[in-house]
């Protein structure tokens, strides 16, 4: 299994503001996945990071407000910008395991916009 | 979209029960996992059970597949305090999306001591 740390644990902002996540994993991985949980419901995937290649979105997602950089194997950074309340959720990252689908996720970052 | 429902929403059990949670989903699958997720933290993967098996253990969890009524079940046997946690089906759909996970709506599971 991957051990995976998220950078700031949690942060309160402003709005209007941007905060940018880190995402570190302890082995070189090809895909990283992002993920927001709003409060009390599930996650919905944001976008697949790909080293060396531009992210991929999910429907509803788009990069200008969400923008994602994958500079290396091990390490990813989600932007979360021009921040509104409605951006206040629990964003987490993921890496795919080696065998099947199961993935790990990191810690989550606890995001409250004011 | 949603891909999982959960059922229950919420379940408060006293420790040593059993616990059930049903997940429902709508498109076919490649494989359908569970996770749980403690007080708004990371995410744990418990098990996974592809769609050509019926059914999987592992140690006090025992999950059922039934791909015929798209659903699947997670059994917690003699449960512990430390169980308290959501839990989350998510499927994939394999193919050239088969890391993609759809999750489930979660159970609050609650176990009191």
């Amino acid at each position: 299994s991957a051990v995976i740390s998220q950078k700031p644990s949690r942060d309160i902002c402003q709005r209007g503001t941007s905060l940018t996540i880190q995402c570190q994993v302890d082995s070189q991985v090809t895909m990283m996945f992002w993920y927001r949980q709003q409060p009390g419901q599930s996650l919905t995937l944001i976008a697949t990071a790909n080293q060396g290649s531009e992210a991929t979105y999910e429907s509803g997602f788009v990069i200008d407000k969400f923008p994602i950089s994958r500079p290396n194997l091990t390490f990813s950074t989600l932007t979360v910008s021009n921040m509104s309340p409605e951006d206040s959720s629990i964003y987490l990252c993921s890496v795919g395991g080696r065998t099947y689908n199961e993935q790990f996720f990191g810690p989550g970052t606890r995001l409250t916009v004011l | 979209s949603q891909q999982g429902e959960e059922d229950p929403q919420a379940l408060s059990i006293q420790e040593g029960e059993n616990a059930t949670m049903n997940c429902s989903y709508k498109t076919s699958i490649n494989n359908l996992q569970w996770y749980r997720q403690n007080s708004g933290r990371g995410l744990v993967h418990l098990i996974l059970i592809r769609s050509n098996e019926r059914e999987k253990h592992s140690g006090r969890l025992r999950v059922t597949l039934d791909t015929s009524k798209k659903s699947s079940s997670l059994l917690i046997t003699a449960s512990r305090a430390a169980d308290t946690a959501s839990y989350f089906c998510a499927t994939d759909a394999g193919g050239g999306s088969n890391y993609k996970l759809t999750f489930g709506k979660g159970t609050l599971l609650t176990v009191n001591p």
